[in-house]
């Protein structure tokens, strides 16, 4: 069946820590992929997007992802977390030919310890 | 400021009473959606709009209803709703096809709780 798999349901990490945020998807053909971050009490942003080319991309906020197509995922990094970077993050995907049709994962909650 | 407007932000309501939650977008986006967040379910498609008067089910349209007759507008229906219902919506849009850029734009969410 085809999914989006988000296998931490929460994460802490200490203020200063490096954070990886896993996801993988299985979808036919590679899709768009996607992560959000929502915080509390707010609705959905984007972080970063891949569509194809450099496997590693950049977003905002200091995150970046790396797309390995062998292992089908799509993993949120960033070397250096700060304590406002605490919230949900989401994966998404919108598989090629679907137009618009966005499907999430269930979400990681991440905790920052002082 | 491009925005996207859900109405109301918090109802509490009883079984069988219609409701209807507004969504309005400023940003002459083609595409709209609504979906319902759960705790561990992530967040799951209601329905979705490609452009006006063209409207599609997504995962859980059970219960639900939408229209689209305008390009900025799409209401969320509840014409009988039950308790299973409860949840926090978001409405969402983005460009169409053509411009697709994969950002997707949040309202803040409309919490419902139904009694």
């Amino acid at each position: 069946a085809q999914s989006v798999t988000q296998p931490d349901i929460h994460i802490t990490v200490s203020e200063g820590a490096s954070l990886e945020l896993r996801c993988n998807y299985s979808y036919g053909a590679t899709p768009y992929l996607f992560w959000y971050v929502q915080s509390p009490g707010q609705g959905l942003q984007l972080l970063l997007k891949y569509f194809s080319g450099d496997t590693l991309v950049q977003g905002i906020k200091g995150f970046e992802a790396e797309f390995k197509r062998s292992q089908s995922s799509f993993n949120l990094r960033k070397p250096s977390v700060h304590w406002s970077d605490a919230a949900e993050y989401f994966c998404a995907v919108v598989p090629t030919g679907t137009g618009n049709q966005f499907y999430f994962g269930t979400g990681t909650s991440l905790t920052v310890i002082p | 400021e491009a925005q996207v407007t859900q109405n109301p932000r918090y109802l509490i309501t009883v079984t069988g009473k219609k409701l209807t939650v507004t969504c309005s977008q400023n940003m002459n986006h083609e595409y709209m959606s609504w979906y319902r967040q759960d705790p561990g379910l992530g967040l799951r498609q209601i329905y979705y709009s490609m452009n006006v008067e063209v409207t599609d089910k997504g995962d859980v349209p059970e219960g639900y209803k939408v229209s689209r007759k305008e390009k900025r507008n799409f209401p969320l229906i509840l014409e009988s709703p039950s308790p299973n219902q409860t949840s926090l919506y978001f409405c969402a849009s983005s460009l169409g096809r053509e411009g697709f850029t994969g950002e997707l734009f949040f309202g803040e969410g409309s919490r419902l709780t139904v009694l």
